[in-house]
């Protein structure tokens, strides 16, 4: 089955620490890929995709994401964190053809940043 | 503009009550889903729909019924409720199934007792 691999169930950061999340899809194929981030109490927020081109994409809030088709990762990264990054982040993908642009989500990364 | 709007936000039901929960979105989207989330399993996908009166099963189906009468509007509904069933549920809708993002709604969250 298709399934999303989110390596950290919680990261604990330092303001101004470098941020990076992993995230693993299942198997090949054509992909988009997302992450979403939740900030306590409200929806999902879409922070970057990929759907083709430059693997290295650029988001909101200074979050950037690197697909790499051979080890099938989308992980996260951003230079510097701040405290209002404090959130739940989830990568998602979907696969081309299979169910309908279903997205599959991961079981999201818990980011805590002390101030 | 509204985005995706779900109603209630909040409800507590007790075991066998049914409910029904409603999604609507006004940015003209064809595709429309419906997730529940869960502490440590990330988002699931219950049912979905890719277009008006059209809706299929998603991951964890058991227990929801869904109706897409309308295309703005996707209806998740629960017979009748078992604790299981306590969760935040999401609702989404994106203009197609692929190389498109999707907007999510706000949430409901429902209490079984």
């Amino acid at each position: 089955a298709q399934s999303v691999s989110q390596h950290n169930h919680h990261v604990i950061l330092s303001e101004a620490a470098s941020l990076e999340l992993g995230c693993n899809y299942s198997y090949g194929g054509t992909v988009n890929l997302f992450w979403y981030v939740q900030y306590p109490g409200q929806h999902l927020q879409l922070l970057l995709k990929y759907f083709s081109g430059d693997p290295l994409v650029k988001g909101i809030k200074g979050f950037e994401a690197e697909f790499i088709k051979s080890k099938f990762s989308f992980n996260l990264r951003k230079p510097s964190v701040q405290w209002s990054d404090t959130a739940e982040y989830f990568c998602a993908v979907t696969y081309y053809g299979g169910s309908q642009g279903n997205l599959i989500f991961g079981k999201g990364t818990k980011l805590s940043v002390k101030p | 503009n509204a985005g995706v709007t779900q109603t209630p936000k909040f409800r507590v039901l007790k075991t066998g009550q049914s409910m029904t929960l409603l999604c609507a979105q006004d940015m003209n989207h064809e595709y429309m889903y419906w997730y529940r989330q869960d502490p440590g399993m990330g988002l699931r996908l219950i049912h979905y729909s890719v277009g008006e009166g059209t809706t299929a099963k998603g991951e964890v189906p058991d227990g929801y019924n869904v109706s897409r009468l309308k295309k703005q509007n996707f209806l998740l509904g629960l017979e009748s409720a078992a604790p299981s069933q306590t969760s935040v549920y999401f609702c989404a809708s994106s203009f197609r199934g692929w190389n498109t993002e999707a907007f999510f709604g706000q949430g409901t969250r429902l209490t079984v007792v």
